[in-house]
């Protein structure tokens, strides 16, 4: 199978920093995306890891370890207009470009 | 850059009628359209994946004969919900590829289908 499992929901505090999991299968493993979804509109792309490590843009972060599975998202000075579904989704294959989404995070800011 | 608009941004239909929804990329061709639906608190489900020029490949439980996809140009494919159910109301979603070097989907902003 290819499972990937990010915690249903997460409520943080408005300037604060949260960091939202992400695990997956690793066999087969070709890149993994961090997606923000607000309700009822189309998933907006944050960001792609597929070497290990640390990749910054602005706000947001995200780390992959390819070895455990593993990836977070990290939001810092967060903002209530932060308050959306964070969906990771993993790419399996050599040439493929197919995405498998997993559930997503809800993450509620409050003030 | 990398607009993908659908259209219509919703629909409601009676049960046994057909839909389409189409899924343009604005300003980029896009060689590769997938087509996901998402339920109310779900995730993206992945239905089946087009290529420009050839047939769609679905996912395994995606009847192809219920749910009909043409990707007739590198910048239009259309679904066709056909003879829909109240089960298919959902919220449909395309997403497109550039040509190759990049590597992230842009995503329209969806369909949101009820079939009474």
């Amino acid at each position: 199978g290819q499972n990937i499992d990010q915690p249903t929901e997460m409520t943080a505090t408005e300037g604060a920093i949260v960091q939202i999991n992400c695990t997956y299968q690793t066999s087969g493993f070709n890149g993994l995306f961090w997606y923000q979804q607000h309700a009822g509109e189309a998933p907006t792309f944050l960001s792609y890891n597929v070497l290990d490590g640390l990749e910054e843009k602005g706000r947001f972060s995200s780390f992959l370890s390819r070895s455990k599975g593993y990836s977070y998202l990290l939001l810092k000075e967060l903002q209530m207009k932060d308050s959306a579904s964070y969906l990771c989704a993993v790419r399996w294959g050599a040439g493929s470009y197919q995405l498998t989404f997993g559930k997503g995070t809800k993450l509620s800011v409050i003030p | 850059g990398a607009v993908v608009s659908q259209h219509p941004s919703w629909v409601i239909c009676k049960s046994g009628t057909s839909v389409k929804i189409e899924c343009r990329s604005l300003d980029f061709q896009a060689t590769t359209m997938f087509w996901y639906r998402q339920f109310p608190k779900q995730s993206l489900m992945l239905m089946a994946t087009s290529n420009e020029g050839s047939k769609a490949t679905y996912e395994q439980g995606v009847e192809k004969d219920k749910f009909l996809i043409n990707h007739a140009s590198l910048t239009l494919s259309t679904l066709t919900v056909t003879s829909a159910h109240p089960e298919d109301s959902s919220f449909y979603i395309c997403s497109a590829r550039r040509l190759a070097g990049v590597y992230e989907q842009f995503f329209g902003p969806g369909t949101r289908l009820t079939v009474l």
